[in-house]
C-alpha cells in the first residue's frame, strides 16, 4: 500500500500521560502535514513539516505539542500531559516536492486518540 | 473567524438527483480550492479540485463550478447514488507552493435515498 500510513489508529491515554502519534507520508512525497478533527468539525490545521524542517507551525497549541520529521523514519506528533480536550482524530496528510503537483495533500486514515 | 463556509450542514437527495454543496470564500489570495469525501472513520480523500483562472472543472461524475468575483465555489454530484453518501469538505489554499495550510469548510453530510 503506497498510501500515507498512520499508527496507531486508535489511541488511549489518562489524563497527564503523553500520547505519540506516527506518520509515514506516501512514497516519493517529502511533505507531511498535521490536521485535527473534533467530533462533528472540519480539519483544522496544526503544522507543516519537511524533513528536518518546521515549515509553518501556526495552527499548533503553544504547549505541550511538537512535532518532527526526522531525516530517516516517520513523522511524529507529541502530545504532553494530555487533557481530556485533546481527544479528536488526528490526520496526517502528506504532498509531492514538485511544485506543479505540491498542492495535492493526500491524507492517512487518521489516529483517534481518546482521553479519559 | 472562519475563512471558508460552506453550506448546507446536511443534504438528503433521492438516487439519481444532483445535490449541489456551496462553498464561500473571503481571502482572495487563496488560489487552490480542492473537495473532499470523508466516510465514517476514515480519512479524507481527495475528490476533485479547481484553481481560479478556470469557471469549471469535471471529473467523471463531480464538477466544481467557481466563481471568482463573487469569492463562491460549488460541487455538484451527476446521477448520485447511495454509495456517494458521505461528508464532503471544501477547502482552500492560500498556496504559493511554500504553503500547505487548506482552510476547510465545516462539511455537509449528504444521504442518497435508493
Amino acid at each position: 500500500n503506497a498510501g500515507v500510513m498512520q499508527n496507531p489508529r486508535h489511541l488511549v491515554r489518562r489524563r497527564g500521560q503523553e500520547a505519540r502519534l506516527r506518520c509515514s507520508p506516501m512514497k516519493g512525497h517529502s511533505h507531511v502535514y498535521w490536521y485535527r478533527q473534533l467530533p462533528e468539525e472540519g480539519l483544522k490545521f496544526m503544522v507543516y513539516l519537511q524533513k528536518e524542517n518546521i515549515i509553518d507551525e501556526s495552527g499548533m497549541p503553544k504547549e505541550r505539542f511538537s512535532a518532527e520529521f526526522p531525516k530517516e523514519g516517520p513523522s511524529i506528533l507529541r502530545i504532553q500531559q494530555v487533557v481530556r480536550g485533546d481527544s479528536a482524530a488526528y490526520f496526517c496528510a502528506s504532498s509531492s516536492q514538485f511544485r506543479q503537483s505540491s498542492y495535492e495533500q493526500y491524507f492517512g486514515p487518521g489516529t483517534r486518540l481518546t482521553v479519559t | 473567524q472562519q475563512q471558508v463556509k460552506q453550506s448546507p450542514q446536511s443534504l438528503i437527495v433521492q438516487k439519481g438527483g444532483i445535490p449541489i454543496i456551496n462553498c464561500a470564500y473571503e481571502n482572495t489570495a487563496f488560489d487552490y480550492f480542492p473537495w473532499y469525501q470523508q466516510f465514517p472513520g476514515k480519512g479524507p480523500a481527495l475528490l476533485i479540485a479547481i484553481r481560479p483562472d478556470v469557471s469549471e472543472k469535471k471529473e467523471g461524475r463531480f464538477t466544481i463550478s467557481f466563481n471568482k468575483s463573487a469569492k463562491q465555489f460549488s460541487l455538484h454530484i451527476m446521477d448520485s447514488q447511495p454509495g456517494d453518501s458521505a461528508t464532503y469538505f471544501c477547502a482552500a489554499d492560500q498556496g504559493g507552493g511554500s504553503q500547505g495550510n487548506l482552510i476547510f469548510g465545516k462539511g455537509t453530510k449528504l444521504s442518497v435515498k435508493p
